[in-house]
């Protein structure tokens, strides 16, 4: 298996567009983590999917980030509009199970940076 | 959750066994701890478990106390590949493993 996947592996864009970060999980992981991680906060839990189903999203910041897993191989996280205080890496992790012991799978993450 | 404190940093010789220690002196009987470390710029990358048993896998060994109240890991042989910053978790089952990273321990093995 490939591992988890994220796209694009860096993006630079101005403040005021739209980002879209993509993650495609391991084949036959049913929970999807979406991080972020910055010097000052560390890394921090944005929301979790469950058989595509969003579990948890307080850690999302504000209205202006929202999540989607439309099918268990894809999910997306938006910014819109992105600010500089957005830059930071994303990452997208998956497991095998819902609840019990399951180890998270990272991907390389996504190095973004609002101008 | 229980709240985790680890040493902000350490150093190792390479060759010789990292001891990197965990106190989660708030953790309930229903939490189990994890490890994992992340190199730099990559995403974390699991260790290991347990809940009050020691457990050793092919990267580590975990050590816990009979009162559950601190841990430790063990990296047997450390190499400069360890070098990394190793996170102590401590999650309920039924969370959805919806972990608290905190600031870690950065491991600094040294040739």
């Amino acid at each position: 298996d490939a591992g988890v996947i994220q796209s694009p592996r860096h993006e630079v864009t101005e403040m005021g567009q739209e980002v879209t970060l993509r993650c495609k999980p391991i084949s036959g992981h049913n929970s999807l983590f979406w991080y972020r991680q910055t010097m000052m906060r560390g890394l921090e839990l944005l929301i979790y999917f469950n058989n595509n189903v969003p579990i948890d999203d307080s850690g999302m910041p504000e209205d202006r980030f929202s999540a989607k897993m439309p099918n268990a191989s894809f999910s997306t996280l938006k910014i819109q509009p992105s600010e500089p205080r957005d830059s930071a890496v994303y990452f997208c992790a998956s497991s095998l199970g819902s609840g019990g012991v399951n180890e998270q799978f990272f991907g390389p993450g996504t190095r973004l940076t609002v101008l | 959750d229980a709240k985790t404190t680890q040493p902000p940093s350490m150093d190792c010789a390479e060759g010789r066994a990292a001891n990197l220690p965990c106190n989660h002196s708030t953790i309930s009987g229903n939490e189990y701890v994890y490890w994992y470390r992340q190199i730099h710029s990559q995403g974390p990358q699991y260790i290991i478990h347990g809940l009050k048993n020691n457990e050793t896998n092919e990267m580590a060994s975990l050590i816990i106390t009979e009162d559950r109240k601190s841990s430790t890991l063990i990296l047997p042989h450390a190499t400069l590949r360890d070098t990394a910053v190793y996170y102590c978790i401590a999650n309920p089952t039924y969370n959805f493993n919806k972990f608290y990273f905190g600031s870690g321990t950065k491991l600094n093995v040294k040739p």
